[in-house]
């Protein structure tokens, strides 16, 4: 089944410790998000990327860095640097970033700090 | 900075009742208007908007956009208990969503 698959369920963050949330995609997208949602507000935009070795920042990228090596997958390394990390993380992807298309969304991470 | 509001913030409902749900927006170089229904997880898709005044429709389920007044709006009727679930109105632009708060749905039996 095509679709977008985001690892792990559940994660917890020591003090201090990077930690990276999977993303991968087999919808052939060129076009990949990572959203912060936070209990009370709105999905938050931390970064996209619209093609393979290419990537902006969102709203919300300061604490947190990407990569996009290949087109299916997307991880999200949030840092030490990133000091209420606490959130549930979503991953999105479509055709090729246009607007005229929607998003369509992974079932999420949820992290924690220990 | 491109702003979502939705209202209410959440509601309690009854089976059988019809429930609107409003969307305002201010986003630069504005494109379509997105409603997604979040249950437990992951934001499932169910309307683009990008032309006034022409309601699309699925089953119970309909919305409107009113580009004029920067604003939507999601009707659902005869509300069933599998209704329940927060929607999020989201506003694109060239290259980007942004997303309202989300209304929370509740439908009680």
């Amino acid at each position: 089944d095509g679709g977008i698959t985001q690892s792990p369920k559940y994660l917890f963050r020591k003090e201090g410790q990077n930690v990276t949330l999977s993303c991968e995609q087999n919808l052939n997208h060129d076009a990949m998000y990572w959203y912060r949602q936070d209990p009370g507000q709105g999905l938050r935009l931390i970064y996209y990327s619209q093609i393979v070795n290419d990537f902006q920042k969102g709203d919300i990228a300061e604490g947190y860095s990407v990569s996009r090596e290949k087109k299916e997958s997307f991880p999200l390394t949030v840092t030490s640097a990133q000091k209420n990390p606490t959130a549930f993380y979503l991953c999105a992807s479509n055709r090729d970033g246009l607007s005229n298309q929607p998003q369509h969304f992974g079932d999420g991470t949820r992290l924690s700090i220990l | 900075e491109d702003k979502v509001v939705q209202s209410p913030l959440s509601l309690v409902v009854h089976e059988g009742d019809t429930v609107t749900l409003n969307c305002s927006y201010e986003v630069t170089n504005f494109r379509s208007l997105l409603w997604y229904k979040q249950e437990k997880k992951a934001p499932t898709f169910l309307f683009m908007l990008t032309s006034s005044g022409i309601e699309k429709k699925s089953g119970r389920l309909s919305s409107i956009l009113d580009k004029k007044e920067l604003s939507s709006i999601l009707n659902i009727t005869a509300t069933q208990t599998g209704d329940s679930a927060i929607y999020l109105c989201a506003a694109s632009n060239d290259y980007k969503l942004s997303f309202g708060a989300g209304t929370t749905v509740t439908v009680r039996a």
